[in-house]
């Protein structure tokens, strides 16, 4: 089956780094996107990786290993504002795209 | 906004009954996707359409159903309704059919109760 794994929740302290890993074991892989989503709205894109490396954007960096099935999202100087989840998601390629999302990350940056 | 509109915000009803969902993409976006999000679950994928045809399906119940009208709107129908279904239900839009680097827009939900 197709599967993705994230920590359930992580604290944080405002200005600081965190890492959030994301690890997946699929079939079809074409792509991994992190999207960010605050509590009751919608999810919104924040990266997108689909070769191996690191994807740096602002505050936010994305890494992926597809030959490890392992991706991480990198957020720096840490905002109360980033209080909120992050959900891995892979695209697959399976007959038709889809894609399938990680039951989400939820981070609470303390003062 | 991320100009995907979906109606109604709310809706509340009874097991047994059937309502229907209705998502609006964004302009020029031809795939539309339904997600399911419960509280102790991710967003679990249900249904995508590309340019009014079914291209690919998840783990969809088959009391439910969707589809996509020539004008690209999208409903989502479910019906004999349950107490576990009750969730907040999200439409998604993106450009294409789902080339790899395409991101998903997504509009704020239709939270539904069934009680």
């Amino acid at each position: 089956g197709q599967n993705i794994d994230q920590p359930t929740e992580m604290t944080a302290t405002e200005g600081a780094i965190v890492q959030i890993n994301c690890t997946y074991q699929t079939s079809g892989f074409n792509g991994l996107f992190w999207y960010q989503q605050h509590a009751g709205e919608a999810p919104t894109f924040l990266s997108y990786n689909v070769l191996d490396g690191l994807e740096e954007k602002g505050r936010f960096s994305s890494f992926l290993s597809r030959s490890k099935g392992y991706s991480y999202l990198l957020l720096k100087e840490l905002q109360m504002k980033d209080s909120a989840s992050y959900l891995c998601a892979v695209r697959l390629n399976t007959g038709g795209f889809k894609t399938i999302f990680g039951a989400g990350t939820r981070l609470f940056v303390k003062a | 906004d991320s100009g995907v509109t979906q109606t109604p915000k709310h809706l509340i009803t009874a097991t047994g009954q059937r309502v229907t969902l209705r998502c609006s993409p964004r302009s020029g976006d031809l795939s539309v996707y339904w997600y399911q999000q419960s509280l102790d679950q991710g967003l679990q994928f249900l249904i995508q359409y590309y340019n009014g045809e079914e291209r690919a399906k998840g783990n969809i119940l088959e009391r439910f159903s969707a589809q996509q009208f020539p004008d690209l709107h999208s409903e989502l129908n479910l019906s004999s309704l349950e107490l576990g279904d009750s969730a907040l239900y999200f439409c998604a839009s993106s450009v294409g059919a789902g080339a790899s680097n395409e991101k998903l827009f997504f509009g704020s939900g239709t939270q539904l109760s069934v009680l």
